[in-house]
């Protein structure tokens, strides 16, 4: 199996920061990544595929990149509704996993 | 995109199979777009892939859980489901279906989610 780790596990930082988690895989997982958020009650939505691609109607503050085993996840500019805990999963092999997790919080 | 919804008994006694269907709507089943997929989030953790499949195809399992869980899709009704037997407290989850976009030919990110059912285990 292909293990994810993300760090930090939580954060907190001021409305208007720069925001980055990462996210390392225990294999090349080339660039078969993707970003989800997930507010308090709701289900996952998906931020970014293919480690850098932003899905349709996400803003532009969210970017992703890297390859291989080593990912980044970048909020530019950090607003009170992006609020919640962010996963990176792979897809690389058929068997599917997911980071533990990065909670993101207002200072 | 398609929506997706679960459905299934809420409360599931421990040794029983629990049982869920995820209905999709505003897209076929047999899209050439989509595997379907279920994952699970127990209370306060993170998320657990169980299975997916692609309509006509053979589903992949969790190796964790791959004695346990079936995972069916029925074109008639539009719905695929999920079925994992002999639970314990441990199965105690939120459980989500979601699309899982295809994209040469392989199964990759998972897009659209349903808004997840809680399914306790308990007597």
């Amino acid at each position: 199996d292909i293990q994810m780790t993300q760090s930090p596990s939580s954060l907190a930082a001021s409305v208007g920061d720069s925001v980055t988690i990462t996210c390392q895989a225990s294999h090349d997982i080339r660039n078969y990544l993707s970003w989800y958020q997930q507010k308090p009650g709701k289900a996952p939505k998906l931020l970014i595929y293919d480690a850098s691609n932003l899905e349709t109607g996400v803003p532009s503050r969210f970017s992703g990149s890297g390859s291989g085993t080593d990912f980044t996840f970048t909020i530019s500019s950090l607003q009170p509704e992006d609020i919640a805990t962010y996963y990176c999963q792979q897809y690389d092999n058929l068997l599917f996993t997911f980071g533990p997790g990065t909670t993101v919080d207002i200072k | 995109q398609p929506q997706l919804q679960e459905s299934g008994p809420g409360l599931v006694k421990p040794s029983e199979t629990l049982s869920l269907t995820c209905t999709v709507s505003g897209d076929s089943i047999v899209s050439i777009n989509y595997y379907w997929g279920w994952i699970r989030q127990p209370p306060g953790k993170g998320l657990e892939w169980i299975g997916s499949m692609y309509y006509s195809g053979t589903p992949y399992y969790n190796p964790s859980l791959k004695s346990r869980v079936t995972i069916s899709v029925d074109t008639s009704k539009n719905q695929f489901s999920l079925k994992l037997r002999s639970v314990t407290a441990a199965d105690t989850a939120v459980y989500y279906c979601a699309g899982q976009a295809r994209i040469a030919a392989r199964p990759s990110w998972f897009a659209p989610w349903a808004q997840g059912t809680l399914v306790t285990v308990s007597s």
